[in-house]
């Protein structure tokens, strides 16, 4: 079955780091680079950045950048998002999203609650 | 960044009628080195990930009903539901994928009168 399964809840107190994990199966997992997507209570949808499973090479969102690290475990096709010094702005709800062959985001994982609070 | 200002912000509408939302970019988002206009349409129901209805300007993703359509240029864009169904109900975005960052539109509401 064809599915990126994400890592359960957090609750994490500010200036904590987080480190979320995205499963991918059913495909070819060095084919297609993945994407973090985020949201947070009410709002829109807001990119993180990427990895690619293949090279390891990342792009990440400039807001992020020194905060952000994406990286990939080939052995279990497992993508990881750490966001380190963690604020209560932080607190949303974190996807992965796969950009496809047809340079689509097909694929959505379920999406990871991440709550910052004292 | 690319900003990309969605409107309206939110829209009701009775079943069977039509509805439109629209999306401006703040440069053009045609791609010069392949000719492509990177901009998708995103359907996000309640609780679920969002889910892609419209890619590259105005290719249907599989299974999307025809009902949905996507259209424009450089600048402009429109997602337009022909005939409004129930299911259709949650919050769209639009998102642009020609530059980095990406950057979503601010997200219409769609609700069923």
């Amino acid at each position: 079955q064809v599915q990126l399964v994400q890592s359960g809840a957090e609750v994490k107190k500010p200036g904590a780091s987080v480190k979320v994990s995205c499963k991918a199966s059913g495909y070819i997992f060095i084919e297609s680079w993945l994407h973090w997507v985020r949201q947070a209570p009410g709002q829109g949808l807001e990119w993180l950045g990427r990895v690619n499973p293949n090279s390891g090479d990342t792009t990440y969102a400039q807001k992020l950048q020194g905060r952000v690290t994406m990286t990939r475990d080939m052995s279990s096709s497992t993508v990881y998002m750490e966001l380190s010094s963690l604020r209560s702005d932080d607190t949303a709800v974190y996807f992965c999203a796969r950009r496809g062959s047809a340079e689509v985001f097909d694929l959505w994982g379920l999406g990871t609650l991440v709550t910052v609070s004292s | 960044d690319v900003v990309m200002t969605q409107t309206p912000l939110s829209l009701a509408v009775t079943p069977g009628e039509a509805a439109s939302i629209s999306c401006r970019s703040s440069q053009s988002l045609l791609d010069s080195d392949d000719g492509n206009t990177y901009v998708d349409w995103y359907l996000q129901k309640p609780g679920q990930s969002p889910q892609l209805l419209i890619h590259k300007l105005s290719f249907r993703a599989s299974g999307v009903p025809d009902r949905f359509s996507g259209s424009g240029s450089d600048t402009d864009f429109t997602l337009k539901i022909s005939r409004v169904e129930a299911e259709d109900v949650g919050i769209y975005y639009c998102m642009q994928l020609t530059e980095f960052p990406l950057t979503f539109g601010g997200g219409t509401k769609v609700e069923i009168k």
